[in-house]
């Protein structure tokens, strides 16, 4: 079984330029997470899809990002115009379902360095 | 206050010896508690999770949960080099939608 893909595995992009992150869940997972780790911190949740509803986008750091998800399946993240303070590591996450006694699978993230 | 608190190490244990982790979480309504391994330039990776107050054991692994506390702590036994990388504690909030992680301890385990 395939695991959760993303892609690009690592980006380089100047300021003020676009950016389009892909996440390939689990198949069948219809629970859909982004998080960031930026350097030093912790990993902080962005926001979560049920199939292609936005359950919870509390965490979206501000209206240059912006998820979907069409069709349930895959999700796209993205942030434009980038800004130096969106470096760092993007993960995706899924799971089946949701609630306590729930893993979330990751995927290997992505790297965003915005110079 | 952070809502999961984790030291950020690092820890430095010799091989052989036992590497306790600590975590504290300030959501009193979380039921689920979950540690993560992440080596560097990988995903998070879950090892164990603990939803009663206790010990759960898993191979070398053990987690302690003490909810009165919001404590959380993972022990590794017989530690090894390979068990070298950043330890993610992580809580589900009440809701039952969001896991929040820890800023996570970096582990070295010396051979």
């Amino acid at each position: 079984e395939a695991g959760v893909t993303q892609f690009p595995s690592h980006s380089v992009i100047e300021k003020g330029q676009t950016v389009t992150l892909r996440c390939d869940p689990i198949s069948g997972h219809d629970n859909l997470y982004w998080y960031r780790r930026v350097m030093g911190k912790e990993i902080k949740f962005l926001l979560h899809f049920v199939k292609e509803s936005k359950q919870d986008e509390s965490g979206m750091p501000n209206n240059r990002f912006l998820a979907e998800r069409t069709g349930g399946t895959y999700s796209t993240l993205k942030v434009q115009p980038a800004e130096l303070e969106d470096s760092g590591v993007y993960f995706c996450a899924s799971s089946q379902m949701t609630g306590p006694n729930t893993e979330a699978f990751f995927g290997q993230g992505t790297r965003l360095t915005v110079v | 206050q952070k809502e999961v608190e984790q030291n950020s190490g690092p820890l430095s244990v010799p091989e052989g010896a036992i590497a306790s982790l600590n975590c504290t979480y300030s959501d009193r309504g979380s039921q689920s508690f979950f540690w993560y391994r992440q080596y560097s330039g990988k995903s998070p990776e879950l090892i164990m999770s603990i939803y009663s107050n206790g010990d759960k054991e898993d191979g070398r692994f053990t987690a302690q949960l003490n909810k009165a506390s919001q404590y959380v702590s993972l022990l590794i036994r017989d530690s090894q080099p390979s068990d070298s990388a950043t330890y993610l504690c992580a809580v589900i909030d009440t809701g039952g939608f969001k896991t929040i992680f820890g800023a996570g301890t970096r582990l070295f385990v010396k051979a």
